[in-house]
């Protein structure tokens, strides 16, 4: 299977900051590289797909870039409602879709 | 708007078995694959299995292959998952997701339920 690895773990941010979290895949995803955020007792959301495409209805303030093994999710402009979890989700082989551990964005 | 409604979900003892559901409205159920995702309580997403929009291709993941059977049922737009041989390690809550891939699979998530808890336990 193929390994998502998100660093870091968690960050503290307050309202206004620039926040980017990284990707890492175990091998190259090409771009088929996909972005949730999740917040406490909620489903995920979709953010980001194919790398970069920005999902309908997602704010301008959220961007994705990369491709092969590396990725990353920025925000440029940390909002009240932006603090939550962050997954990273791997899309290029069907048979083992694999998830980030996860990048928890905490008031700093 | 997409709705995805799950339940089935409750405690159920180690070996045993459940069927969760996933009832489906506001688009085309039947030109979609559908994904379950669970998540382990504190933990982080992991992907189940798919099933494409006809149900003649499904994919599961390694760890509940040959003890979980994702199917659908297009008349009724629901989404199934039986579980059996069910472990501690189940214990999650369940999430049905749509793929956005209309009449093939992306592979990715663009709508989801609010999920249902699954807990193995004696």
């Amino acid at each position: 299977d193929i390994q998502m690895t998100q660093s870091p773990s968690s960050l503290s941010a307050s309202v206004g900051d620039r926040v980017t979290i990284t990707c890492r895949a175990s091998q190259s995803v090409s771009r088929y590289l996909n972005w949730y955020q999740q917040k406490p007792g909620k489903a995920p959301k979709l953010l980001i797909y194919a790398a970069s495409s920005l999902q309908s209805g997602v704010p301008s303030r959220f961007s994705g870039s990369g491709s092969g093994t590396d990725f990353t999710l920025t925000i440029s402009s940390l909002q009240p409602e932006d603090f939550a979890t962050y997954y990273c989700q791997q899309s290029y082989t069907t048979l083992a879709l694999t998830f980030g551990g996860g990048t928890k964005v905490e008031v700093k | 708007q997409v709705q995805l409604v799950e339940s089935g979900g409750g405690v159920v003892q180690p070996g045993r078995s459940l069927r969760l559901s996933c009832a489906a409205s506001g688009f085309t159920f039947s030109t979609y694959g559908i994904h379950w995702v669970r998540q382990a309580p504190g933990k982080g997403l992991e992907w189940v299995a798919v099933i494409s929009y006809d149900g003649s291709t499904k994919y599961y993941a390694d760890s509940v292959k040959d003890r979980f059977t994702i199917s659908r049922d297009n008349s009724n737009n629901t989404l199934y998952l039986q579980m059996n041989s069910l472990r501690a390690e189940d214990t999650a809550v369940y999430y049905c997701a749509k793929d956005p891939g209309q009449w093939l699979l992306l592979d990715y998530f663009d709508s989801w339920g609010q999920g249902t808890l699954v807990t193995v336990s004696s």
